[in-house]
C-alpha cells in the first residue's frame, strides 16, 4: 500500500542550528512530492515541490529538499533556523503512474525552535 | 488575489444538525479537494472533483456529501453531524490531477 512516513513527531532545534525533517514514502516509481508547512491556526503553504528533473530543490524561507529515489526519501533541510520556522511540517507524495488524484500526507513533524 | 477562500471560519454544531462549509477558489482551477485533519492524523482527503460536473470519493467519505456548483465553488455537506466529525476542515484546488494543490484557512468544526 501506497504511504508517507515521517518517522519524527517531535523535534526541537536551537535558533541558528541546521534542520533536517525525514520523509519516506513508499510510491510506485513515478512520484510527486511537497512540503507544506502550517502555523498555528493557519492553512497549508507549499514550501517546495518535486516533480522531474534537478532532485536537489529550492524552495521558500531558505528551504531546500533532496530527491533520493534509492532512499524513497525526500529529506527538508535548512542550514539555520529562526524562530519564526516554529511549526508542523508536513511531507505529501502522489503517484503519477495512476489516474488518482489524491495527495497521502505524512502525519506531520512539530518543529519547535529554542533561543 | 484571494486563492482559495472558506466559510465559515469556526462552527458550532449539536449531533443531528446539517450544515454546509463553502469553498471558492479565483485561480481558474479545474480541479478540487476537501481534506479533513485530525490530531496526529495528518491530512486525509474526504472527496475532491477532479473537474467541473464531477466528483468522487477520497479516503474518509462517509458522512459527508459534496456539490461542485461551478469551476470556482465546490462546497461539502454534513447532512446529520456526529461527534467523530468535529475536526479542521481544508479546501485545496489545483490545476489539475499532477499540479500543486493550493489551500485555504481552513473551517473549525465542534460538533456536540
Amino acid at each position: 500500500a501506497q504511504s508517507v512516513t515521517q518517522p519524527d513527531i517531535h523535534i526541537t532545534v536551537s535558533e541558528g542550528a541546521s534542520l533536517e525533517l525525514r520523509c519516506n514514502y513508499s510510491y510506485g516509481a513515478t512520484p510527486y512530492l511537497f512540503w507544506y508547512v502550517q502555523s498555528p491556526g493557519q492553512g497549508l503553504q507549499l514550501l517546495l515541490k518535486y516533480f522531474s528533473g534537478d532532485t536537489l530543490v529550492q524552495g521558500i524561507k531558505g528551504f531546500e529538499a533532496e530527491f533520493k529515489r534509492s532512499q524513497s526519501s525526500f529529506n527538508l533541510r535548512k542550514p539555520s533556523v529562526h524562530w519564526s520556522d516554529a511549526a508542523e511540517y508536513f511531507c505529501a507524495v502522489g503517484d503519477r503512474s495512476n489516474s488518482g488524484y489524491a495527495l497521502n500526507f505524512g502525519k506531520g513533524t512539530s518543529l519547535l525552535v529554542t533561543p | 488575489n484571494a486563492g482559495v477562500t472558506q466559510t465559515p471560519k469556526f462552527q458550532v454544531l449539536k449531533t443531528g444538525q446539517s450544515m454546509t462549509l463553502q469553498c471558492a477558489q479565483d485561480m481558474n482551477h479545474n480541479s478540487m479537494y476537501w481534506y479533513r485533519q485530525d490530531p496526529g492524523m495528518g491530512l486525509r482527503l474526504i472527496y475532491y472533483s477532479a473537474s467541473e460536473g464531477t466528483t468522487d470519493k477520497g479516503e474518509v467519505p462517509n458522512g459527508y456529501n459534496v456539490s461542485r456548483l461551478n469551476k470556482r465553488e465546490f462546497s461539502l455537506r454534513l447532512e446529520s453531524a456526529a461527534p467523530s466529525q468535529t475536526s479542521v476542515y481544508f479546501c485545496a484546488s489545483s490545476g489539475g490531477r499532477v499540479e500543486t494543490q493550493y489551500f485555504g484557512p481552513g473551517t473549525r468544526l465542534l460538533v456536540l
